[in-house]
């Protein structure tokens, strides 16, 4: 059975760092992207980024690029979303989702990481 | 850019009905759109894909279909673990996902 199970809720200040997890399990890690996505009321949902973990190759959307970085730990099947400087804009929930090699869909996610930022 | 707009929300039907939401390309995207259910408190989950195609393990009450930059998501029979949002998503080669507004379907 395939599972993306994602680490519990944060609440940081602004300027604190944060990394979240997504640990994968019942498939080849190395052979589907992972995906992140930002849930808010405001905004909806908002596509952030994939990382492939066969090749390191990873793809940003431009309006996320600089403020995050994704990464893996192959030998742990997890991904990673990571801030250096959260702001409270930062608040929301944050979805991994799988995506197949040729990317055009989210077939399977995670439960959410809701992050709340606030001083 | 290109813009996703979704129609109607929200959406309200009684059980049995036939409930169909549409979304809108700005300008001519092929068959590149997915349609994604989420329940409150829930991950979003894929039920159709590339336009037409019904995710395995979805039930068949559920299909899309496409008429140049417009698509259509379709519940044959509304039953009340249908309750939720509705979203459809582009996705083009850079890649780059767009999601829609949602579409928030409950029973009268």
């Amino acid at each position: 059975e395939v599972q993306l199970v994602q680490s519990g809720a944060e609440v940081k200040k602004p300027g604190e760092s944060l990394k979240i997890s997504c640990k994968v399990s019942g498939y080849d890690f190395a052979t589907f992207w992972i995906g992140w996505v930002r849930q808010t009321p405001g905004k909806g949902l908002e596509w952030m980024g994939n990382i492939y973990p066969g090749d390191s190759e990873t793809r940003y959307n431009p309006s996320f690029q600089g403020q995050v970085t994704m990464s893996f730990d192959k030998f742990i099947t997890t991904a990673y979303l990571q801030w250096r400087r959260l702001e409270a804009s930062d608040t929301a929930i944050y979805y991994c989702a799988r995506l197949p090699r040729l990317g055009r869909k989210m077939d399977h996610w995670g439960q959410g990481t809701q992050v709340t930022v606030s001083s | 850019d290109i813009q996703m707009t979704q129609s109607p929300s929200p959406l309200s039907a009684s059980v049995g009905d036939r409930v169909t939401i549409t979304c809108q390309a700005s300008q001519d995207i092929g068959n590149s759109l997915n349609w994604y259910q989420q329940k409150p408190g829930k991950a979003p989950k894929l039920l159709i894909y590339d336009a037409y195609n019904l995710e395995p393990g979805v039930p068949s009450r559920f299909s899309g279909s496409r008429s140049g930059t417009d698509f259509s998501f379709t519940i044959t029979g509304l039953q009340p673990e249908d309750v939720a949002t509705y979203y459809c998503q582009h996705y083009d080669s850079l890649p780059l996902f767009t999601f829609g507004p949602g579409t928030k379907v409950d029973i009268k």
